[in-house]
């Protein structure tokens, strides 16, 4: 089975500050990976996702992701934080292989930029 | 603005009313799905269609039954909900079920309250 963890629920950091959302997954197989994020009262916005290639994936909102396979991580990554980056950011996963197709996702962490 | 529509926005219900929920997708994707997103919980797929025909049913509880007529519009029908029903439900779309790589787009969500 594949499986998603999110080992904070709370992030804060200050504004200016880089800032860091972890992920781990375990698959069985190759992943794909995704970000989302969700601000309050709204669905769930599709940040970035890693399919292959390039370790390090781009994304909206000047996001950043870097794959890790031998530490099986997606951390989600952004050089400056912004108050608005306030919300709660989800990571996903699927495989291709089995019954498992479809998106697996964390139980989601809340980031606060603090002014 | 988001590609996918959801109808209502907010729900009051009592425990032996029929209400539907409206989801409308204008991307033109092939794969529809109901997820429930509680507080503190990941989220929970309910239901996935691809061009029409309904491929997972999560171990739902009869007391939810979606219908989907055609690939652009899904629908949720509820009768008999108990309070523990009471949740965001979110709707989305993708260009089919088997497109690995293609991230979900969301609606907003109803958010839906069981008295």
């Amino acid at each position: 089975a594949q499986s998603v963890a999110q080992p904070e629920d709370q992030v804060n950091v200050a504004e200016g500050n880089p800032l860091t959302v972890k992920c781990t997954y375990s698959v069985s197989g190759n992943p794909y990976l995704f970000w989302y994020v969700q601000y309050p009262n709204r669905g769930l916005q599709f940040l970035l996702k890693y399919i292959t290639g390039d370790n390090l994936v781009k994304g909206s909102y000047g996001f950043e992701a870097e794959f890790n396979k031998s530490q099986t991580s997606f951390h989600l990554k952004k050089p400056s934080a912004l108050v608005s980056d306030s919300a709660l950011y989800f990571c996903a996963v699927r495989v291709q292989t089995g019954s498992a197709r479809q998106l697996t996702f964390g139980s989601g962490t809340q980031l606060t930029v603090l002014p | 603005e988001t590609g996918v529509t959801q109808t209502p926005r907010h729900l009051v219900m009592g425990m032996t009313n029929k209400k539907s929920l409206k989801c409308e997708q204008h991307l033109g994707h092939n794969a529809m799905y109901w997820y429930k997103q509680s507080a503190k919980k990941p989220l929970e797929l309910m239901f996935v269609y691809n061009f029409k025909e309904q491929t997972e049913n999560n171990s739902v509880p009869s007391r939810f039954s979606p219908e989907c007529p055609n690939s652009s519009h899904l629908f949720l029908h509820l009768h008999t909900l108990q309070p523990e029903d009471s949740a965001l439900y979110l709707c989305a779309s993708s260009q089919d079920r088997d497109t690995y790589n293609s991230p979900l787009h969301f609606g907003n969500g109803t958010r839906l309250t069981v008295t």
